[in-house]
């Protein structure tokens, strides 16, 4: 099993400029998330996924958007890169909601908007 | 607003244990409390979770307090390889699990 893989690995886009990344997961989980890093400070969620269909937001929203492919594929979509979202993407997975499931993380995205 | 405090770093010598406090005093009481790991360049890493008592697993062990207002990751023999930052994480409703800042651990060799 591959566990949570996301595309590409770094990126760096011009301000304006679009892009979408990209989490596949294939442990059949329920939810999928995902998180912003920026330097020295813990994950920050944006979106999550609970189910196949649906998507909410999370802390920090604005300037994102996402589409729950399938159940296995959640992306992530920047429409007008701003260097305030230089920072490190995070996609993860659960089997659900609860606090009884632990996450499972990708190894990451480094996005860098100049 | 759910939050974790925890020491911003710790070091410790190679082989002898750890012991990583968080204080979560908002946590709700059916909430898990939960800990990863992250090592340098690497996404987050389970390490453990656990809901009233004590729980052990092959990494490391998770002491919760009986008021569960706080707990304590212990790692039983540092390595070098547990150098990282150790997250506790707390839940805001369903599905949204707060990362704090982290403890920062450094092994010495």
């Amino acid at each position: 099993n591959a566990g949570v893989t996301q595309t590409p690995k770094f990126q760096v886009l011009k301000t304006g400029q679009s892009m979408t990344l990209q989490c596949a997961q294939d442990m059949n989980h329920n939810s999928m998330y995902w998180y912003r890093q920026d330097p020295g400070m813990g994950l920050r969620l944006i979106y999550y996924s609970a189910s196949e269909g649906t998507t909410d937001k999370g802390e920090v929203p604005n300037g994102y958007n996402v589409s729950r492919l399938n159940k296995r594929e959640f992306s992530l979509r920047l429409e007008s890169a701003a260097p305030s979202q230089t920072s490190v993407y995070f996609c993860a997975s659960t089997e659900g909601g609860s606090s009884f499931y632990e996450q499972y993380f990708g190894p990451g995205t480094r996005l860098t908007v100049t | 607003d759910a939050k974790t405090t925890q020491p911003n770093s710790m070091e410790s010598n190679e082989e002898e244990p750890v012991h990583l406090p968080c204080n979560h005093s908002t946590i709700s009481g059916t909430d898990y409390i939960h800990w990863y790991r992250q090592l340098p360049s690497q996404g987050p890493e389970y390490v453990i979770h656990g809901l009233t008592s004590n729980v052990n697993n092959r990494m490391a062990s998770l002491a919760i307090a009986e008021d569960r207002k706080s707990s304590t990751l212990i790692l039983h023999r540092a390595t070098l390889r547990d150098a990282a930052v150790y997250y506790c994480i707390q839940f805001s409703g369903t599905y949204k699990y707060i990362f704090g800042t982290g403890t920062r651990l450094k092994v010495l060799a």
